[in-house]
């Protein structure tokens, strides 16, 4: 069936440290990917994406590595800190062929940054 | 520019009532999404309308439904409400430009059906 799932269900670090929150997709026609913060609350927040085409992408503290090899997505957080303590999710748009937004999630992983 | 806004915020319903809730996309989007969150499910999707047309759908009964109006505004409405449809019910918007569409998410309306 349609996943993408995580491996890690928490993950906590130390502030300052770097994070690495891994993701799993299974459809391999998926071409655009997104992460997503969530604080308690609050609707997704966008972090970052990356399309199909490209294996990293850069933003500011943020980088997201894809590997389709083997259907594998990373965020890695730089200098994390606590206000970056959220639940974090990944996601795929299957497009299926065809124009839609439809996304499929990730479990989440929560973050929790220690001081 | 305004975010995503979504009302109720809150609403508390018994089973079997209905329930309808509102979603206001970013001012030029014209797609919005909805996502249903519980802690067992996570987070999945309901259906996509873009220019009023039901674009697509996820696996839920046909009690859950929705439309879009003109101005992009959306609905979606649920039917004889079961214990299990408690859930934040998310709305995101888009540009809609393909197949590289950034979504917006609002705040979600919290559910709670006794």
């Amino acid at each position: 069936g349609e996943s993408v799932g995580l491996h890690l269900p928490t993950l906590s670090v130390q502030e300052g440290d770097n994070s690495i929150i891994n993701c799993a997709y299974s459809n391999s026609a998926s071409d655009y990917f997104i992460w997503y913060k969530q604080e308690s609350g609050k609707g997704p927040q966008f972090i970052i994406d990356i399309r199909s085409n490209m294996d990293k992408r850069q933003g500011q503290r943020v980088t997201v590595l894809l590997n389709k090899t083997v259907k594998h997505l990373s965020l890695q957080i730089a200098a994390t800190q606590p206000g970056d303590s959220a639940v974090y999710f990944c996601a795929e748009n299957p497009n299926y062929g065809g124009a839609t937004n439809k996304l499929i999630f990730g479990t989440g992983t929560l973050l929790a940054v220690q001081p | 520019k305004a975010g995503v806004t979504q009302t109720p915020r809150y609403l508390i319903k018994t089973r079997g009532q209905q329930v309808t809730l509102s979603c206001s996309p970013i001012s030029g989007h014209r797609s919005v999404s909805w996502y249903q969150q519980t802690p067992g499910q996570g987070l999945q999707f309901l259906f996509e309308y873009f220019s009023e047309t039901q674009r697509n759908k996820g696996n839920f009964p046909g009690r859950f439904s929705g439309r879009q109006f003109s101005n992009s505004r959306s609905e979606m409405n649920v039917s004889t409400l079961e214990l299990g449809d408690s859930a934040l019910y998310l709305c995101a918007s888009s540009l809609d430009r393909f197949p590289y569409n950034e979504q917006f998410f609002g705040p979600g309306t919290r559910l709670t059906v006794l």
